[in-house]
């Protein structure tokens, strides 16, 4: 089983739709969570990050934690055609500092 | 916010030399640098860990004398690749994290090396 594991898609979701993307992970001691966007040839950027369980908001995208369950979400609201990249989730165990990543999730926004 | 600045954005060499990749943290204290890799259409591979004025710590199977990594100032860390070949061909990344996770982890903008 993989540390952090995410659907590698692609995720088709027309232009105004909402994307859902979905990560677990194993390690149950694990404190913090990011999820990055990353576009092709270019480094990842850190769109958001959450530390306790419920949902964060922030403009059109919304992180939702649930520790009991392993698994960090992403809502992306009234997606763009710009929204088109790589989401990469992201975790921090609870032993050191470095993150572990999933292998991304392609989102393909289609006009 | 905080700001990652990496050079060079890409690079060409000729196989069996060296290339130095800079990674600044440009406003804020970078205690703990980490050194990514990344080939086309896969996720990120943590090369090694870093931490102002100490030995880097390696991932396993990660060459240390092949991925020279300094962290010489807490604004400064530098990856080098030793005699480089065609399969080093890679996205590197580098990634700076302040005391404690403070300025959260912050990525550079890469460096697509290439060595021909």
């Amino acid at each position: 089983q993989k540390e952090v594991e995410q659907n590698s898609g692609p995720l088709s979701v027309p232009e105004g739709a909402i994307a859902s993307l979905n990560c677990t992970y194993s390690d149950r001691g694990s404190q913090s969570f990011f999820w990055y966007r990353q576009y092709s040839g270019k480094s990842p950027e850190l769109i958001m990050s959450i530390y306790s369980n419920g949902d964060k908001e922030d403009g059109r995208f919304t992180a939702q934690l649930n520790k009991a369950s392993q698994y960090v979400s992403l809502l992306i609201r009234d997606s763009q055609p710009s929204d088109s990249a790589t989401y990469l989730c992201a975790v921090k165990k609870a032993a050191g500092n470095k993150l572990t990543f999933g292998g991304g999730t392609r989102v393909l926004v289609k006009p | 916010g905080a700001v990652v600045s990496q050079h060079p954005s890409w690079v060409i060499c000729k196989s069996g030399t060296s290339v130095k990749i800079e990674c600044r943290s440009l406003d804020f204290q970078a205690t703990t640098m980490f050194w990514y890799r990344q080939f086309p259409k896969q996720s990120l591979m943590l090369m090694a860990t870093s931490n102002e004025g100490s030995k880097a710590t390696y991932e396993q199977g990660v060459e240390k004398d092949k991925f020279l990594i300094n962290h010489a100032s807490l604004t400064l860390s530098t990856l080098t690749v030793t005699s480089a070949h065609p399969e080093d061909s890679s996205f590197y990344i580098c990634s700076a994290s302040g005391t404690g996770g403070l300025y959260g982890y912050t990525f550079g903008s890469g460096t697509r090396l290439t060595v021909v």
